[in-house]
Formats: structure tokens, sequence, C-alpha cells
């Protein structure tokens, strides 16, 4: 089947530690976005990526790092700088460069305290 | 500024129809979304305009005007499992076809 997958679906981690979310995708889709979303909010993008070993800061990119090394992969590290870490944060793709709708993943609740 | 409007909350009773609506102002438009969202989920597609009219997909019907910057989801014969969020969001022409997301409308099928 395929598809996007995330891990893990809740984190919890101490303040002043970074942590690694994974996302996977299956699918070819050379299109890869990190998103976070909080209560009331919309989807607000930290990072996306349209090709391999490239990447662009989203709007709130501050406190985030990415990497694309292969195309199925787009893991994002949410460091000890990002001053308000906690909440659901989700994984998605597309096909081509970012043509078409967007698959998402299950999501990561991360929660820091 | 860009930005994407949709009301917070709507409540609608089983067997209706319901219209969700947004309106949005981006700098660039190269096509509009709805998403179905259940609570703790990932979203899901639902539809797509690009250009004016009515798109009709089943139960599910998504309008589009450019000059006025307005969308709305139409949810005929509803249904319990209808209950979720539906966010709206526009795709714009620069940053890499980046998509804003509006706050999304929470919707309540009671029986």
């Amino acid at each position: 089947d395929g598809g996007i997958t995330q891990s893990p679906k809740y984190l919890f981690r101490k303040e002043g530690q970074n942590v690694t979310l994974s996302c996977e995708q299956n699918l070819n889709h050379d299109a890869m976005y990190w998103y976070r979303q909080d209560p009331g909010q919309g989807l607000r993008l930290i990072y996306y990526s349209q090709i391999v070993n490239d990447f662009q800061k989203g709007d709130i990119a501050e406190g985030y790092s990415v990497s694309r090394e292969k195309k199925e992969s787009f893991p994002l590290t949410v460091t000890s700088a990002q001053k308000n870490p906690t909440a659901f944060y989700l994984c998605a793709s597309t096909m081509g460069r970012g043509a078409g709708e967007q698959y998402f993943g299950p999501g990561t609740r991360l929660t820091v305290t | 500024g860009q930005n994407i409007d949709q009301p917070t909350e709507m409540t609608a009773t089983e067997g209706a129809i319901v219209q969700i609506n947004c309106t949005y102002q981006t700098s660039g438009f190269n096509g509009l979304f709805w998403y179905q969202q259940h609570a703790g989920e990932a979203p899901t597609f639902l539809s797509y305009n690009v250009l004016d009219g009515l798109e009709e997909k089943g139960r599910f019907s998504s309008f589009l005007s450019r000059s006025k910057g307005y969308s709305y989801l139409l949810l005929k014969e509803l249904q319990m499992k209808d209950s979720a969020s539906y966010l709206c969001a526009v795709r714009g022409e620069t940053g890499g076809f980046k998509t804003i997301f509006g706050a999304g409308t929470r919707l309540f099928v009671k029986a």
C-alpha cells in the first residue's frame, strides 16, 4: 500500500532536548512538506522540499531543521531553540514539484515539558 | 497580507444540507482545495477548484469564484460521520506552490 508514514504517533520530550520526527513516503512524490497544527489555527508551513538535496524555509522555520537526502524521506528536527514546540506535526507530499493535492501522514503529537 | 477566513463552527442535522463558506486574499492563485480532518487524524483531500464554477463529487460539491475570492463546500445528505473539521486551502503562484490553509470549520452533525 502506498502512503506516508510518520513515527512515532506520540512523543514526549524534556525542554532543552532536540527531537527528530520521521516522515517516509513510498508514493514516488517529488515534493514533501512539514506543517505544524495548533488548536484553532490553520496548518502552518515549516519547511518544504521540491527535490532531493534541496529544501526551503516555510513561514515558521525558526527552531526547526530538515534534510532531504533521499526522495522517500524528509525528517524534521525540532531543536531546543524552538520556543513553543508542543504541537501536532503533519508531513505531506505531492506529485511533481508541488502540483496537485497533498497527501498527509497520520501526524506526530509532540509534547515538551 | 495573505488570509483565509472560514467560520469556526457549524452545526447541522443528519440528512440535511450544509454550506461551509471560505473567503481568501492571497498574493497569487493557483487552485483552491478542501480537506476533511477528523479529530487527531490527518487531513484528507475532498475537492479542487481552479476555474470558476461548481465541481460535484457524490455528496460533496465545491464552488469557486475567483473574482470574489470566495468558495464554498456543500455537503448533502449529512451523515454522523461527516462530523469533522473542513479546511479551505489556497495554492499561491509564488514560493514553489506553497499552500495556505485556513483554520478550519468544525462541523457537528446531530441526530
